[in-house]
């Protein structure tokens, strides 16, 4: 199995503009999180699926995240509109559930100019 | 609300030294618990997963335990190496959280050859 996998590895952007960060989950794990790491906060999650369902988003920040899973082997994480504090590295993770590890991505390098 | 602490923060040993990292946490009933490495600007690699049953595991030169009634995890690192150089983190999965995990602040270890 090739992990889970974002993409892109690095993205920087213009203030205002909208972004985009992928995952593909491990194929068969049944839960899908989105965590954001910086300096300051260390790693903080925003949201998590289970079987391609929301269940807990209580960590998004504002209205300018969104998150979608349309099928069990992707999810998008969205910022619009993009601003500086928004700067950090988005990780993504599956598992196949509570007694079973987690898979982290590469994670997401977000740089907002 | 779980709350995961690293001790120490960071953490500077010569080669050849054994060495204990500690992470404690404030509400002992978990799913299990893992131990992960972070390279600097890479994302998180699983080292340990101590599941709920479980009192500690074993990997090479790792090992870690696992006290649920002291509220205390350790990660043993044995013989270290300048390779080992990294940031530590445990996390958690608490049942009354779903499956999220709840990480440590973590611990930036420098093995000096």
């Amino acid at each position: 199995d090739a992990g889970v996998i974002q993409s892109p590895r690095h993205e920087v952007t213009e203030m205002g503009q909208e972004v985009t960060l992928r995952c593909k989950p491990i194929s068969g794990h049944d839960y899908l999180f989105w965590y954001r790491q910086t300096m300051m906060r260390g790693l903080e999650l925003l949201i998590y699926f289970n079987n391609n369902v929301p269940i807990d988003d209580s960590g998004m920040p504002e209205d300018r995240f969104s998150a979608k899973m349309p099928n069990a082997s992707f999810s998008t994480l969205k910022i619009q509109p993009s601003e500086p504090r928004d700067s950090a590295v988005y990780f993504c993770a599956s598992t196949l559930g509570a007694n079973y590890g987690y898979t982290f991505g590469s994670g997401t390098r977000l740089t907002v100019v | 609300k779980q709350e995961v602490t690293q001790i120490p923060a960071a953490l500077s040993v010569p080669e050849g030294e054994n060495l204990v990292l500690n992470c404690s946490f404030t509400d002992s009933a978990i799913y299990n618990l893992q131990w992960f490495r972070q390279d600097p600007g890479k994302g998180l690699t699983s080292l340990l997963l101590i599941q709920s049953s479980q009192r500690e595991q074993t990997s090479g030169r790792l090992n870690a335990s696992l006290d649920k009634s002291s509220g205390r995890s350790t990660l043993y690192i044995a013989a270290s190496q300048p390779g080992d150089s990294a940031t530590y983190l445990c996390a958690f999965a608490p049942p009354n959280a779903g499956n999220m995990l709840t990480f440590g602040g973590g611990t930036r270890l420098m093995v000096k050859p």
